[in-house]
């Protein structure tokens, strides 16, 4: 299985600040890379695929960039209802596999 | 607009079968544009993808290596739903399980990517006596 690491695990930003996650595949996945944001007692909520392109209606504050095995999820001008967890998720190769998250807090 | 509508029990005794439903609908349901997917999420193993059916001809199945063996997904397309079944569950099946919708998002000359953009709200599923 192809495995997915995130960093950091957690951090911690104020409203307004910009915060970048990175994502880490264990071999090359080329653009296959997914980010979803996920709220406590929610379903995640899928924001970018292909690695940096958007789904419809998620605003552009959310940017992905990367290929092979590193990228990178930025949110810029942070809001309350943007604290939450976000994975990414590769689907280059069955099984699909998930990152470990990293949850965005309030400082 | 599509939803993802899931069923079924939120307890299961100990090796006795998980069975789950996910009902779709304002989408198409047979099409190659599309797999069907589920996924569970528990603390100690976070997010993990389960298996997917997808029609391209035929209705065809992936799974994944950790629960191959015990786990079928089942398609009924009169009612627009496919449907989890898990076998033998013990303590560790306990989870959050979700259904999802993939949509292809590239192609090459050998295979179809898909990638998940309509989820399901969540089945809470315990596993005890």
């Amino acid at each position: 299985d192809i495995q997915m690491t995130q960093s950091p695990s957690s951090l911690s930003a104020s409203v307004g600040d910009r915060v970048t996650i990175t994502c880490r595949a264990s071999q090359g996945i080329s653009n296959y890379l997914a980010w979803f944001q996920q709220k406590p007692g929610k379903a995640p909520k899928s924001l970018i695929y292909g690695a940096s392109s958007l789904l419809s209606g998620v605003p552009s504050k959310f940017s992905g960039s990367g290929s092979g095995t590193e990228f990178t999820l930025t949110i810029s001008n942070l809001q309350p209802e943007d604290f939450a967890t976000y994975y990414c998720q590769q689907y280059s190769t069955y099984p699909f596999t998930f990152g470990p998250g990293t949850k965005v807090e309030i400082k | 607009q599509i939803q993802l509508q899931q069923s079924g029990p939120g307890l299961v005794k100990p090796s006795q079968t998980l069975s789950l439903t996910c009902a779709i609908s304002g989408d198409t349901f047979s099409t190659i544009s599309f797999t069907w997917n589920w996924i569970r999420q528990s603390p100690s193993r976070g997010l993990e993808w389960l298996g997917r059916t997808h029609y391209t001809s035929e209705w065809l199945n992936d799974y994944a290596f950790s629960v191959k063996g015990r786990i079928s997904i089942n398609v009924d397309t009169s009612k627009s739903q496919f449907s989890l079944q898990l076998n033998s569950v013990t303590p560790e099946d306990t989870a959050v399980y979700f259904c999802a919708r993939a949509r292809v998002v590239g192609a090459t000359r050998f295979q179809y990517y898909y990638s998940m953009d309509v989820w399901g709200k969540g089945t809470t599923v315990t596993v005890s006596s």
